[in-house]
C-alpha cells in the first residue's frame, strides 16, 4: 500500500544550489502533479503530466524543470535555488477520469 | 480565470458543535468539478468528496455535508457533531472538466476543543 512516495522528506538547500523531487506511484495513474504549499496560502500548481512523455506547466512553474519517463515517476527539478523555493512540496497522482487526486506525504524544502 | 476563495482563515469550536466551511469558487468553463480535501496534522491531503457541475444536489456522508449551491457559486461543507479528529486544515478546490489543473483556496484552519 505504498501509493504515492515522496524523497526527501526534508532538505536544506544553499542559494544556487540545486537539487531533484523524487515522486513515484505505484497506482498505474496516468496524471501526476507538483504542488507546492506557502504557509497561509493554498496549493498551487508547478507542473503536471498527463502521461508517460507528455508534461505542462501549472501556475508557478519557473525556477522548476521536470520529466516524465516512465508512469511511475515524476520528478522535480530544482536549479538555482532560491529563498522563495522555500515551500512544501507535494507530489500527487489520479486515474485523470475521477478527478480524485492521491497526495504524498509531502516535501519541506527551505533555501538560505 | 479561475480561483477558489475561502474566507475563513481559522475557525474554533468546542466538540459536538456544528461548524460550516464556506468555499466560493470562480469560473467561466460550464463544466468543472469541485472538490474538498482533508489535511490532517500530519500533513497529508486526504480526498472527501467531488462535485460536477451539473450536479446540485446536496451530499451526506456520516456527520459531513455538502451543499453546492450553482446560483451563488459556492460548495460549502458542514460538519456536525464535530470532534477533536475533525481539526485539521480544509482545503476547497476546483477542476477544469479534463482534470489537467486543480485551483486550491487557501484553506480553513479547524480546530476543535475538548
Amino acid at each position: 500500500n505504498a501509493g504515492v512516495t515522496q524523497t526527501p522528506k526534508f532538505r536544506i538547500l544553499k542559494i544556487g544550489q540545486s537539487m531533484t523531487l523524487q515522486c513515484t506511484q505505484d497506482m498505474n495513474h496516468n496524471y501526476m502533479y507538483w504542488y507546492r504549499q506557502d504557509p497561509g496560502m493554498g496549493l498551487k500548481l508547478i507542473y503536471y503530466s498527463v502521461g508517460a512523455g507528455i508534461t505542462d506547466k501549472g501556475e508557478v512553474p519557473n525556477g522548476y524543470n521536470v520529466s516524465r519517463s516512465t508512469t511511475e515517476d515524476f520528478p522535480l527539478r530544482l536549479e538555482l535555488a532560491a529563498p522563495s523555493q522555500t515551500s512544501v512540496y507535494f507530489c500527487a497522482s489520479s486515474y485523470g477520469y475521477t478527478g480524485e487526486l492521491f497526495f504524498g506525504e509531502g516535501s519541506r524544502l527551505t533555501v538560505l | 480565470a479561475q480561483k477558489v476563495t475561502q474566507a475563513q482563515t481559522e475557525i474554533s469550536v468546542v466538540e459536538k458543535e456544528d461548524v460550516t466551511l464556506d468555499c466560493v469558487y470562480e469560473t467561466r468553463d460550464t463544466t468543472y468539478y469541485l472538490f474538498w480535501y482533508k489535511q490532517p496534522p500530519s500533513g497529508e491531503l486526504v480526498f472527501l468528496i467531488r462535485r460536477n457541475s451539473f450536479d446540485e444536489q446536496n451530499e451526506i456522508s456520516g456527520r459531513y455535508s455538502w451543499n453546492f449551491q450553482k446560483s451563488t457559486s459556492s460548495f460549502n461543507f458542514t460538519i456536525t457533531a464535530s470532534q477533536v479528529v475533525d481539526s485539521a486544515v480544509y482545503f476547497c478546490a476546483l477542476s477544469e472538466k479534463d482534470f489537467n489543473k486543480f485551483y486550491f483556496g487557501s484553506g480553513t484552519k479547524l480546530n476543535v476543543k475538548p
